[in-house]
């Protein structure tokens, strides 16, 4: 069965620093890969989208990059953190049903 | 665009009532549509779906049909339990309009109360 990961489960930042987040996927190939932000009270915003490897959409200019290095791996990284950033990250993958994604639990990413 | 509007919250029902959560949508096309739910702290898991028009989509005593004359896809269940205490996201997916990526109401937080 596929599973999906995501690290770290929490992380408090500060104001400027780097960020780096990984999420991984098991028991599937060239999934469709999505990092979502969910802000405190808000929706889901899409930010990145991938539909192979090094190949990115961006969905939301901002400071924050996405890169999949690998098949199954896929990265949001930040070189320089605002407070904007904070928030819940999600990573979620997408079988052969347009629509049908599957999440991970989530980074919570705060930033002082 | 495509677009997703669903009522806003919270909702606050007591044990064993009655649950409507409403959902329209603006699409061109045939979208597939969606309902998500979300745990407190988890990720999203995909709750029910309908493909086409007049598609009943449904799991765990929770029911939404595809109702393309009203574009609706409203979420009922009959008896709500405490723990379907969440937030639930109604959604669609539309390849001619999004290459087939989620668009996102912005959820109804649920509370069930004993």
């Amino acid at each position: 069965s596929q599973t999906i990961h995501q690290w770290p489960a929490t992380l408090v930042q500060p104001v400027g620093s780097p960020l780096s987040l990984e999420c991984t996927v098991e028991g599937t190939s060239n999934p469709n890969l999505y990092w979502y932000r969910q802000a405190a009270g808000r929706g889901l915003q899409l930010l990145f989208y991938s539909v192979g490897i090094g190949q990115i959409s961006s969905e939301v200019p901002q400071n924050l990059s996405a890169s999949r290095p690998q098949d199954r791996q896929f990265i949001l990284s930040s070189k320089k953190l605002l407070l904007s950033d904070s928030g819940f990250y999600l990573c979620a993958w997408r079988g052969g049903v347009p629509g049908e994604q599957y999440f991970g639990p989530g980074t919570r990413l705060t930033v002082t | 665009g495509d677009s997703v509007t669903q009522m806003e919250g919270p909702v606050t029902l007591s044990e064993e009532a009655f649950l409507t959560i409403n959902c329209t949508y603006t699409a061109t096309g045939y979208p597939s549509l969606f309902w998500y739910v979300q745990y407190p702290g988890e990720g999203l898991q995909l709750l029910l779906k309908a493909t086409k028009a007049d598609d009943k989509g449904s799991n765990k005593g929770f029911e939404a049909t595809y109702r393309k004359e009203t574009t609706s896809f409203h979420l009922e269940k009959g008896s709500v339990q405490v723990s379907d205490s969440a937030v639930y996201f109604c959604a669609l997916a539309n390849y001619g309009g999004s290459q087939g990526n989620l668009i996102f109401g912005k959820g109804t937080k649920l509370s069930v109360k004993p």
